[in-house]
């Protein structure tokens, strides 16, 4: 099993939609969690870290469920410039080791 | 400021050549990534370096792959007698420090596009 899991997707999605993410982990010892996207052919960038309070960053929400194991992203009001993979990030307190899933990709079409 | 830059950009090599990635960190960082991305598929982690020492190679596939950092500073891959497989695009990300946020957000750099013929 993959420490971390996400639906490959693609979601394609007419833009102003909202769309969900969810991702998936399978070490609890992990304690710190993020987001981040990587447009085609380039690097991934830090998007948003994800609170055990869930916490919200314009368009975009993370939520974290310890006791499932989960964390998810919703972006409201899509844009076409959102269509990229999301990759889901965990890392273990203690640790310098983060730990990337395969990507969630997003297609926003007009 | 500078981000982390990376050479060669793209590199097309022949089964059973050698060749060197490179990685030039943001300048001040001690931790130093090399992930490997093949197509469509997600991060794997290869090597981390604290300073110029390696504490975790643990993700190096096999023994034609080595990694080394001088000076704090530049890092370089390399891979030996390179086999098709070895197609990827290598990434490598610096951060500040390894274990206090927001201290260990990696920052990436473009990658280097290995293909292998």
């Amino acid at each position: 099993r993959k420490e971390v899991e996400q639906d490959p997707g693609p979601f394609n999605v007419p833009e102003g939609a909202t769309v969900a993410f969810n991702c998936t982990y399978s070490n609890s010892a992990s304690q710190s969690f993020f987001w981040y996207r990587q447009d085609c052919r380039k690097e991934p960038k830090l998007l948003m870290s994800v609170y055990s309070s869930g916490n919200e960053d314009g368009r975009f929400t993370a939520q974290l469920n310890r006791a499932s194991q989960y964390i998810s992203l919703l972006i409201r009001d899509s844009k076409l410039s959102d269509s990229a993979t999301y990759l889901c990030v965990v890392k273990v307190d203690s640790s310098y080791k983060l730990i990337f899933g395969s990507g969630t990709r997003l297609l926003v079409r007009p | 400021g500078a981000g982390v830059s990376q050479s060669p950009s793209n590199k097309v090599t022949e089964k059973g050549k050698d060749v060197e990635l490179r990685c030039d960190p943001i300048s001040g960082h001690t931790a130093l990534y090399w992930y490997r991305q093949r197509l469509g598929q997600g991060l794997e982690f290869l090597i981390y370096f604290q300073g110029n020492s390696a504490p975790d190679k643990s993700g190096l596939p096999s023994d034609r792959f080595s990694a080394e950092r001088t000076g704090e500073s530049v890092s370089t891959l390399t891979i030996q007698r390179t086999q098709q497989e070895d197609s990827a695009v290598y990434l490598c990300a610096s951060s500040s420090s390894g274990t206090s946020f927001p201290s260990y957000e990696q920052y990436f750099g473009p990658g280097t596009r290995l293909t292998v013929t």
